[in-house]
């Protein structure tokens, strides 16, 4: 699993869009990019995968640019109910096995 | 509902007692996994199964025992766990190894 880097927090307002980076600089060849969402003493929903250009689905956009070294996650209009960690993950999951897979991910606080 | 269903969903054992945690998961996935989530700490994978083989991992300790008896099931089996293992455990399963997991409600453990 290659190395991500990602903002600790975030805070935004209800009605606006976020944008939350993911830095990795190691992505293999093969590697895909997923971005999960977690609410406390719950466990993490898949929110959007990618492995090159930009993806949308209902629920946010994701954006990769050409050395996809880093994503985007773009959430449109977030509410109160967005607020949530939010994690980027890339590559196969087995060779991350007894490691902290997720990291540290990035807590959103949206406010009234 | 997710399709992964996880009991029980609180357990409080002592130090000395054998528990086991179960997973099931109804979408006809080939990997599952086993995750731990301390208070405040990010999601650690614990092991992994593809198609019931048990991918290696030496940094859980013995006092976590893992079984796959077939590829809806995955249990975890407890015995003389110490208070720091108090945690929620997750359950996840996954087409294959990196498609987008789905996760349990998690099971609450708490070791006294």
């Amino acid at each position: 699993l290659a190395k991500t880097t990602q903002p600790i927090s975030m805070d935004s307002y209800e009605g606006q869009e976020v944008n939350i980076t993911c830095s990795h600089n190691n992505i293999a060849t093969n590697d895909y990019i997923t971005w999960y969402q977690q609410f406390p003493s719950q466990g993490p929903r898949f929110i959007i995968q990618g492995y090159k250009t930009k993806v949308t689905n209902e629920v946010a956009s994701l954006f990769i640019p050409a050395d996809r070294k880093s994503s985007t996650l773009s959430l449109p209009r977030v509410s109160l109910s967005d607020t949530a960690v939010y994690y980027c993950l890339v590559g196969d999951i087995r060779a991350n096995a007894g490691k902290s897979t997720f990291g540290d991910g990035t807590t959103l606080t949206v406010k009234p | 509902e997710t399709g992964v269903t996880q009991t029980p969903r609180h357990l409080v054992m002592g130090m000395t007692n054998k528990k086991s945690l179960k997973c099931e998961q109804h979408l006809g996935h080939n990997a599952m996994y086993w995750y731990k989530q301390s208070a405040k700490k990010p999601l650690e994978l614990m092991f992994v199964y593809s198609l019931e083989e048990r991918v290696e991992n030496n940094s859980v300790p013995s006092r976590f025992s893992p079984e796959c008896p077939n590829s809806s099931h995955l249990f975890l089996h407890l015995h003389t766990l110490q208070p720091e293992d108090s945690a929620l455990y997750l359950c996840a399963s996954s087409q294959g190894l990196t498609d987008e997991q789905f996760f349990g409600p998690g099971t609450r453990l708490t070791v006294l």
